[in-house]
């Protein structure tokens, strides 16, 4: 049973543009929702991350927005560059303190801008 | 400060032997996560270790296993490999163990890639 459900799969998007990617989780438990970028060749590094007691947050031109009630939650990459090309990660888990079951990821975000 | 550690980089192996992959933790961090990565599964947790206990353990078989050093350092083990073992297989640490993840993100290392003829 996958729990988080990402897309799309593949996305292409011309410099200077708004990169949108969704996810959507199941498990009502989780409360923490990060988001990794993973080059060729290079393990998933940590971008932003969100806890559902807000509704935005913001670093720099990665923006996570979250709906609690929709248990959605998306990146938008604003001014999208050549060097944002990657793969795209959103995962979840319970950040409740003391054991958990690790992180479920989605499936991943091919990721291409286009100069 | 220098980060996640994994060794070896690629590994093949012939089907029916066994692997033992190596990480070491990024300096101060307690927690070590092992992942598997294929282009059809995803990202799979495997099991985590904290203070040398394995504290959680994802649905893999018991072929698959693991143990951490009293440095924190940890090495996991693949006995009587099978083809669709073939994955990346990455280590995370952190500060905490998982469960306080805003606290004590996942920080990967670069994976050991492994390669079952």
């Amino acid at each position: 049973q996958q729990q988080v459900k990402q897309s799309p799969q593949s996305l292409i998007v011309q410099k200077g543009g708004i990169s949108i990617i969704n996810c959507a989780y199941e498990n009502t438990a989780f409360d923490y929702f990060p988001w990794y970028q993973q080059f060729p060749g290079k393990g998933p590094a940590l971008l932003i991350a969100i806890r559902p007691d807000v509704s935005e947050k913001k670093e720099g031109r990665f923006t996570i927005s979250f709906n609690k009630s929709a248990k959605q939650f998306s990146l938008h990459i604003m001014d999208s560059q050549p060097g944002d090309s990657a793969t795209y990660f959103c995962a979840a888990s319970k950040d409740s303190g003391g054991g958990a079951d690790g992180l479920t990821f989605g499936k991943g975000t091919h990721l291409i801008i286009q100069p | 400060k220098a980060g996640v550690t994994q060794t070896p980089r690629y590994l093949i192996k012939t089907r029916g032997q066994q692997v033992t992959l190596s990480c070491s933790p990024i300096s101060g961090h307690r927690s070590v996560s092992w992942y598997q990565q294929t282009p059809g599964q995803g990202l799979q947790f495997l099991f985590e270790y904290f203070s040398e206990t394995q504290r959680n353990k994802g649905n893999f078989p018991g072929r698959f296993s693991g143990r951490q050093f009293s440095n924190s350092r940890s090495e996991m083990n693949v006995s009587t490999l099978e083809l669709g073992d073939s994955a990346l297989y990455l280590c995370a640490s952190s500060l905490f163990e998982t469960g306080m993840g805003y606290n004590s993100p996942l920080h990967f290392g670069n994976g050991t890639r492994l390669t079952v003829t």
